[in-house]
């Protein structure tokens, strides 16, 4: 069973860019959620989509933004990038819902240098 | 709230020794603490979790105490091998607008010396 991918892995932009980062979950997984991994702050929970639905979203700016399609692809979006966003993105895919208990199975993440 | 305070930040112990690494949590509301251990380079991969109904799990080498009342969990792990070298992180479900979503510590880097 293949696991969550990531594309792309690795990807260099400039300030004011933007940048669109994809996910396919785990074949069955309806859940996708978003994290922003940063050496001095861990992982930060971004969004959650649920079927096509956001569920929750975390503390970030309006320039960070996602969506997941029908398939339960999901897609992130960082508009106006800042120096302050160079960081890993992670994917994670699970069966249910993440607060309810479902496992999250993570991709091996996008990793943004802003310059 | 929906900080998860997680310590200490970094940990170094012999091959052989026992590990243990703490977290609190804010929401009372909370019920599911997993912990996820992420090797170099890749994704975070779930290795233990508890629920509010239960004090405690044991899997092997790595058990899990929950005390609700302290709010606050930890992750032991036994007889550390050099492979158990990783950062480990805890989490805790934070509710939301009538869902929950998972809140993560900041992690633990272990460092096992053999």
């Amino acid at each position: 069973k293949a696991g969550v991918t990531q594309t792309p892995r690795y990807l260099i932009k400039t300030r004011g860019q933007q940048v669109t980062l994809s996910c396919s979950p785990i074949s069955g997984h309806r859940s996708v959620s978003w994290y922003q991994q940063t050496p001095g702050q861990g992982l930060q929970f971004l969004f959650e989509y649920f079927s096509e639905t956001q569920r929750n979203k975390g503390n970030f700016p309006g320039r960070f933004s996602g969506r997941q399609f029908s398939n339960s692809r999901s897609e992130m979006n960082v508009s106006t990038l800042e120096l302050g966003d160079s960081a890993l993105y992670l994917c994670a895919s699970s069966l249910r819902p993440s607060g309810s208990g479902g496992e999250l199975f993570f991709g091996e993440g996008s990793r943004l240098t802003v310059l | 709230g929906e900080n998860v305070e997680q310590h200490p930040s970094t940990l170094s112990v012999q091959e052989g020794d026992s590990a243990v690494i703490k977290c609190t949590y804010s929401d009372s509301a909370s019920n599911y603490f997993p912990w996820y251990k992420q090797e170099l380079g890749k994704g975070p991969q779930l290795i233990i979790d508890i629920r509010s109904n239960v004090g405690e799990k044991k899997d092997q080498r790595i058990a899990v105490t929950l005390n609700k009342t302290a709010k606050h969990f930890s992750l032991h792990i036994t007889e550390t091998q050099p492979e158990d070298s990783a950062v480990y992180f805890c989490a805790a479900s934070i509710p939301q607008g009538g869902s929950e979503k998972l809140v993560f510590g900041k992690g633990t880097k272990l460092t096992v010396n053999p």
